[in-house]
């Protein structure tokens, strides 16, 4: 069973323009999370979604940070315009619904130059 | 709210010791989940073990073990017979019953040879 797929691994752009990062969770979860890790803040929960709707997005640092779930599989975290301070590791992490376990994706190193 | 509390940055244990990871955690919660994630430096973050408030048993999983104490919110965790590929970041995390986890700002723990 495949886990949790991220993509970016890896981006590096410019201040001011858009990022966009994918997530598709494991197949049959409920539950998707979007995770910031920075070495001051540690891991930050930024928004969940429970069966696509969001749920808690209070963690969401700014305006300037989105994230849609359209479907099941697929979930998207958009930062426009950038900044370097959004510079993180950003996790997404999907679970079944009420308290399991939630797997991780390997995660997208984001740098804003 | 929810926090998790990490008091050691850093430990370090020789090979085949075993060593004691503490968490502290506040909740007004009577139902909620503890974990311990393990993040080696190639940054997964892996599910160690997980402990429900309601059970007064302590989890373990092979050579991994927790101590829960619920009246002083306290999840240590012990590694046994450590091996060095227990090297890694360890979090605390605390997810309450509407799936927000909190996570503490993480020990690093460094099995020696």
């Amino acid at each position: 069973d495949a886990g949790v797929i991220q993509s970016p691994r890896h981006e590096v752009t410019e201040m001011g323009q858009e990022v966009t990062l994918r997530c598709k969770p494991i197949s049959g979860h409920n539950s998707l999370f979007w995770y910031r890790q920075t070495m001051m803040r540690g891991l930050e929960l930024l928004i969940y979604f429970n069966n696509n709707v969001p749920i808690d997005d209070s963690g969401m640092p700014e305006d300037r940070f989105s994230a849609k779930m359209p479907n099941a599989s697929f979930s998207t975290l958009k930062i426009q315009p950038s900044e370097p301070r959004d510079s993180a590791v950003y996790f997404c992490a999907s679970s079944f619904f009420s308290n399991q376990p939630q797997h991780f994706g390997d995660g997208t190193r984001l740098s804003i130059l | 709210a929810q926090t998790v509390t990490q008091s050691q940055p850093e430990m370090s244990v020789q090979e085949a010791e075993t060593v004691t990871l503490s968490c502290t955690y506040d909740t007004s919660e009577n139902n909620y989940y503890l974990f311990w994630y393990k993040q080696p430096p190639s940054r997964q973050m892996i599910l160690v073990i997980r402990q429900e408030a309601y059970k007064q048993q302590n989890a373990t999983e092979n050579r991994f073990s927790v101590n829960f104490q619920k009246a002083a919110k306290s999840f240590s965790l012990k590694i046994s017979d450590s091996q060095l590929g227990d090297t890694a970041m360890y979090f605390c995390a605390l997810e309450g019953p509407n799936n927000d986890m909190r996570f503490g700002a993480g020990t690093r723990l460094t099995v020696k040879p």
